[in-house]
C-alpha cells in the first residue's frame, strides 16, 4: 500500500489564484481529513469526509472547499488564494469509527504552499 | 470549546538526559489521545495513543504516557533521549465513541537534542 499520498508537495501562487490540492488513499478508509500547520499553530482541521458524497467543516473552513466522489480521493481546493493561506497542508485518513474500536489516523506527506 | 495545551514551546537537552512534555486537554467527555511527532521535513507520525484501559501506554522508540484523568493530562516520558529525538512532538485529543472524528491538536513542543 501506497498509504497516502499528496500531490504537489510545493506549490507558489499569486494571490487570487484557484489551485486543487490532492490527497489519496489506497486503505479503503472512509474517513478523511484535511489540516493546515502553521508555525506556533499545530495542526488545525479545514475540513473532513465520513465517506464519499459526505463532507463536513472543521475549524478553519473559509476560503477552502472540498468534495468526495469517490472513497480514495478528497481534494482541497483553494478558491482564490490569499497570502494567510500559506502553509503546509497535511491530509490524514483512517477507518470509519465502530463501536468502541478507534482507528488512528495516517497522515500524507503534506504540501507546501506560498501564496505571494 | 475543546481545547489542547502543551506546556512547552521549546525543550533543549542533552543526549541520555530524561524527557517529559507537558499535555493538558479542556473536553467534557470521555476521551481518545494521541502524541504524534514530526521529524525534520516529513510527516506526523504516530507514537502512541490511549482509548482505554491501563493509564500507561508504551508507543514506539522508547517513548510512554501516562493518562491521568483527574488531571486531564497526557505527559510523554522517554528515559533516556537520543540525538535522533530532536523533532516536534504533537499531543491531540479527540472524543472517544461512534461518530467522533475531529483531532483537536496541541500547539506542538519542539524538542532539540545536544549530542
Amino acid at each position: 500500500n501506497a498509504g497516502v499520498t499528496q500531490t504537489p508537495k510545493f506549490q507558489v501562487l499569486k494571490t487570487g489564484q484557484s489551485m486543487t490540492l490532492q490527497c489519496a488513499q489506497d486503505m479503503n478508509h472512509e474517513y478523511m481529513s484535511w489540516y493546515r500547520q502553521d508555525p506556533g499553530m499545530g495542526l488545525r482541521l479545514i475540513h473532513y469526509s465520513v465517506g464519499a458524497g459526505i463532507t463536513d467543516q472543521g475549524e478553519v473552513p473559509n476560503g477552502y472547499n472540498v468534495s468526495r466522489s469517490t472513497t480514495e480521493d478528497f481534494p482541497l481546493r483553494l478558491l482564490s488564494a490569499a497570502p494567510s493561506q500559506t502553509s503546509v497542508y497535511f491530509c490524514a485518513s483512517s477507518r470509519t469509527i465502530t463501536g468502541d474500536f478507534e482507528e488512528t489516523q495516517y497522515f500524507g506527506p503534506g504540501t507546501r504552499l506560498l501564496v505571494l | 470549546a475543546q481545547s489542547v495545551s502543551q506546556h512547552n514551546h521549546h525543550v533543549i537537552l542533552s543526549e541520555a538526559a530524561s524527557l517529559e512534555l507537558g499535555c493538558n486537554y479542556s473536553y467534557g467527555g470521555t476521551v481518545n489521545l494521541f502524541w504524534y511527532v514530526q521529524y525534520p521535513g516529513q510527516h506526523l507520525q504516530l507514537l502512541l495513543k490511549y482509548f482505554s484501559g491501563d493509564p500507561l501506554v508504551k508507543g514506539i522508540k522508547g517513548f510512554e504516557a501516562e493518562f491521568i484523568k483527574s488531571k486531564f493530562s497526557f505527559n510523554l516520558r522517554k528515559p533516556s533521549v537520543q540525538w535522533s529525538d530532536t523533532a516536534e512532538y504533537f499531543c491531540a485529543v479527540k472524543l472517544a465513541g461512534a461518530g467522533s472524528y475531529q483531532l483537536t491538536f496541541g500547539k506542538g513542543t519542539k524538542l532539540s537534542v545536544i549530542p
